[in-house]
């Protein structure tokens, strides 16, 4: 059974852009979350979308925004980017209520 | 809210000893899950072991257990014969029984094994 896919692994982008991550979830599997893994803040969840509707947000400003697709896969949007976005990003599917989460391997996204 | 504490920035342990990392929480709620993840270097987050609140029984897998003390709110991961792939970042992490996979994360505990 294949894991969690999450592309690209490595990303630099410059200050203004935008930036879009993807994630495919486990087969099955309808719950994604994301979270920011950063060395000053830690782990910090953005959202989750469970059969395409978000139903958890976290506290980020509206520049970090996601959406999910019929086929359970994820993706997540940073627009106007700040070096302080710099950061691992992960996600996390779930098979439905949980409640175990299986992580991809994250994308290292650093801005410049 | 939930918190999650984890009070030990960084442990050593000897090649097959035991070592204790500690996880404390804060919750007014009585239906929930704790977990503790595993990050190696390679960054990709591993479950190690989960636990209900509602089980009495402590957790175990292999030579990882858990001591889940519900009315003192805490959540300690036991090693056993520690290995050298057991070093790396150690996550204690709480998901609330009701809606949603919302994880709440400790600011992690890093174990290096020395051999």
């Amino acid at each position: 059974k294949a894991g969690v896919t999450q592309t690209p692994r490595y990303l630099i982008k410059t200050r203004g852009q935008q930036v879009t991550l993807s994630c495919s979830p486990i087969s099955g599997h309808r719950s994604v979350s994301w979270y920011q893994q950063t060395p000053g803040q830690g782990l910090q969840f953005l959202f989750e979308y469970f059969s395409e509707t978000q139903r958890n947000k976290g506290n980020f400003p509206g520049r970090f925004s996601g959406r999910q697709f019929s086929n359970s896969r994820s993706e997540m949007n940073v627009s106007t980017l700040e070096l302080g976005d710099s950061a691992l990003y992960l996600c996390a599917s779930t098979r439905g209520d949980g409640p175990e989460a299986f992580f991809g391997q994250g994308t290292r996204l650093t801005v410049v | 809210a939930q918190t999650v504490t984890q009070s030990q920035p960084e442990m050593s342990v000897q090649e097959a000893e035991t070592v204790t990392l500690s996880c404390t929480y804060d919750t007014s709620e009585s239906d929930y899950y704790l977990f503790w993840y595993k990050q190696p270097p390679s960054r990709q987050m591993i479950l190690v072991i989960r636990q209900e609140a509602y089980k009495q029984q402590n957790a175990t897998e292999n030579r990882f257990s858990v001591n889940f003390q519900k009315a003192a709110k805490s959540f300690s991961l036991k090693i056993s014969d520690s290995q050298l792939g057991d070093a790396a970042m150690y996550f204690c992490a709480y998901r609330s029984g009701e809606y949603g996979n919302k994880l709440v994360f400790g600011a992690g505990t890093i174990l290096r094994v020395k051999s």
